[in-house]
């Protein structure tokens, strides 16, 4: 049974980079899928930040592409997030989860969420 | 890239059906069979009910079902209960390489 577990601060000042980690249990990364990150500010909709593929290839929302970073460390397991330049817009709950890769599309399963508040 | 339309919410009687509309483009709901929806209750994450259009995951209650017609995409629950009632997005993939969410509907059993 696969689960993620996201990890990292829960307060970050504005202007600082947001670091999180989501570790993987129960499936290697390195054998394969996408593995997303994806966001809901409290009260809000979803909203896809980005991907990365086993191998490490990377897909970005474009509006928020200037400003994140996602990889994968395959020896560890888990992926990592980071955000730069945040401002309380950025004030979310966040979410990892595991992606279907070529010929479907889906995000299942997901880790519990972390929020993370953005503070001045 | 602009999240995909939702209406903000619909409701319905216990054994009711209801259809949940998600509306994108040619870029991405029209132009690719991947999409796919969530169910999500507070303080929860989000489950996947329908991926790719019409599949449903095992474990999932055939009551569920999914479809699409040009550019919109649809989730419709039959028999409705109580504990339909939570938050629906769909997501689909884009012509960019890219996924989008839509904005959410809240579904209230009445």
């Amino acid at each position: 049974q696969v689960q993620l577990q996201e990890s990292g601060p829960g307060l970050v000042k504005s202007s600082e980079t947001l670091s999180l980690t989501c570790v993987v249990s129960g499936y290697s990364i390195s054998s394969g899928y996408y593995w997303g990150w994806i966001r809901q500010p409290p009260g809000k909709g979803l909203e896809w930040i980005g991907s990365v593929f086993h191998s490490g290839n990377t897909y970005y929302n474009p509006s928020l592409k200037s400003r994140v970073t996602i990889s994968v460390d395959t020896s560890r397991n888990q992926l990592s997030l980071k955000l730069s330049s945040v401002t309380a817009a950025d004030t979310a709950v966040y979410y990892c989860a595991r992606q279907g890769t070529t010929g479907t599309s889906w995000f299942d399963p997901w880790g519990q969420g972390t929020l993370v508040t953005v503070s001045s | 890239q602009s999240a995909l339309t939702q209406p903000a919410s619909v409701s319905g009687s216990p054994g009711q059906s209801i259809t949940i509309s998600c509306t994108g483009t040619s870029s991405d709901v029209g132009g690719y069979n991947y999409v796919s929806w969530y169910q999500q209750h507070p303080g929860k994450a989000p489950k996947l009910m329908i991926y790719d259009v019409t599949n449903r995951p095992s474990g999932v209650s055939n009551r569920f079902s999914g479809s699409k017609s040009g550019n919109t995409a649809s989730l419709t629950i039959s028999g409705l209960q109580a504990e339909d009632e939570a938050d629906y997005y769909c997501s689909s993939y884009t012509s960019s390489t890219t996924w989008v969410f839509g904005g959410g509907t809240k579904l209230t059993v009445l």
